[in-house]
């Protein structure tokens, strides 16, 4: 049963171009939640996406970025027009409900943008 | 305020030691989930250990355990018997509610184990 995968582990963009993160989640798993880490800090919320839905996007910077989990396929979380202050590390998780349970999420290994 | 908060950037322990982690936290919720995560240098997130606030006992899992103080919201991770191999970024986590899909992190303690 493979894990939450996550491509390309590495992704460099010149400042201006799009960026897009895939993320397909734990085989039976419905929920899917990506998280940035920028370098020194701990992982921040971004947005929680159900099948065709987006739940919670709270955590997305209001421009450029979006996300989507089509019916079929994996989740992209996209980046438009990238500048510096997106290289980050992009963490996605998976549940089968819409909470964490006691081992909280299974990560993906994550994507780590560079921007150039 | 910071809701988890994590005054240590950087820890020193020699091999075969015991070593803690500190983690303090902030929440109104009488509900909650606390978790540490390690990051090694390969950049993966793996989940070590988690506790409730409602257990009553501190969680252990080998090596790991987690001494919770409900009082003074703290939650720090003990190492025992410290190995190269536990050199990492160690991140606490909390969820609050019960049935929340968020975790909220720290900043992180990097751990380094001197041979």
């Amino acid at each position: 049963n493979a894990g939450v995968m996550q491509n390309p582990r590495h992704l460099v963009r010149r400042r201006g171009q799009e960026a897009r993160l895939r993320c397909s989640p734990m085989k039976g798993h419905s929920h899917v939640y990506w998280y940035r880490q920028l370098p020194e800090e701990g992982l921040k919320f971004m947005v929680y996406l159900q099948k065709e839905n987006i739940i919670d996007e709270s955590g997305m910077p209001k421009e450029r970025f979006s996300a989507e989990f089509p019916k079929e396929g994996p989740s992209i979380l996209r980046i438009q027009q990238v500048v510096r202050g997106d290289s980050a590390a992009y963490f996605c998780a998976s549940t089968q409900w819409d909470s964490t349970t006691n081992y909280g999420y299974t990560f993906g290994s994550g994507t780590r943008l560079t921007v150039v | 305020a910071q809701k988890i908060t994590q005054t240590q950037p950087g820890m020193f322990v020699q091999e075969k030691e015991a070593v803690t982690l500190d983690c303090t936290y902030d929440t109104s919720d009488p509900s909650y989930g606390l978790f540490w995560y390690k990051q090694p240098s390969s950049g993966e997130m793996i989940f070590l250990i988690y506790q409730g606030s409602y257990d009553q006992q501190n969680a252990t899992e080998g090596r790991y355990s987690l001494n919770f103080q409900k009082a003074r919201k703290s939650a720090n991770l003990v190492i025992s018997a410290s190995q190269l191999g536990d050199s990492a970024m160690y991140f606490c986590a909390m969820r609050e509610g019960d049935s929340s899909y968020k975790l909220i992190f720290g900043s992180g303690t990097r751990l380094l184990v001197r041979p």
